[in-house]
């Protein structure tokens, strides 16, 4: 089974411009989480959905920020406008709710986005 | 509020050499996962090992343990007859196991492993 594709890679763009972000999650998954990678804060989570919904955006850093999940296949972080502090490696992960009281709570992570914010 | 501590910031060893990483945690939670990532050069995220807080047996996978301890809040990890392969970044990380936890992960500050040949 293919893992949680993330596209581009790589992105570097200019101050100012927008930003989108891609995530396919693994078939079946039905938690999606954003994290974001950098040397001054380590992994932090941004957001994640169950569902499709959105449960919990508190680490979303500012209203520059946003994501949407519009089906259980895909998914996108945007950000409008980008700005060099944005520079950091953006990370989409799924899992999958066990049930029977407890979730399986194993994230599977893509390979990362590297957005450089020039 | 959910904290995890790995206070070695990088470990150098020679190949074949063990290799032990430390991993301290903060829960109110009573139940709770405890995982292990490894980070390669290449820079993706891949999954350990995860352990449940319920069950204290400590295992053995291949060259892989881990050794986790509920009265004191640690979940070390080791790698026996380090190999090249293993240089990476490994993160400790802590979840909540209810069904309205949302599966969150709160990661450590990572432990840099770089083994020379």
């Amino acid at each position: 089974d293919a893992g949680v594709i993330q596209s581009p890679r790589h992105e570097v763009t200019e101050m100012g411009q927008e930003v989108t972000l891609r995530c396919k999650p693994i078939s079946g998954h039905d938690y999606l989480f954003w994290y974001r990678q950098t040397m001054m804060r380590g992994l932090e989570l941004l957001i994640y959905f169950n569902n499709n919904v959105p449960i919990d955006d508190s680490g979303m850093p500012e209203d520059r920020f946003s994501a949407k999940m519009p089906n259980a296949s895909f998914s996108t972080l945007k950000i409008q406008p980008s700005e060099p502090r944005d520079s950091a490696v953006y990370f989409c992960a799924s899992s999958l709710d066990g049930g029977q009281g407890l979730a399986k709570n194993i994230q599977y992570f893509g390979a990362g986005t590297r957005l450089s914010v020039l | 509020a959910q904290k995890v501590t790995q206070a070695q910031t990088e470990i150098s060893v020679v190949e074949k050499e063990d290799v032990t990483l430390d991993c301290v945690y903060e829960t109110r939670d009573t139940t709770y996962y405890l995982f292990w990532y490894k980070q390669p050069p290449s820079g993706e995220l891949v999954f350990l090992i995860r352990r449940n807080s319920f069950d204290e047996q400590n295992e053995i996978s291949g060259r892989y343990s881990w050794n986790f301890q509920k009265s004191t809040s640690s979940f070390n990890f080791t790698i026996t007859a380090s190999q090249v392969v293993d240089s990476a970044v490994y993160f400790c990380a802590l979840s909540e196991a209810g069904r309205t936890a949302g599966n969150k992960l709160t990661f450590g500050g990572g432990t840099r492993v770089l083994v020379k040949p």
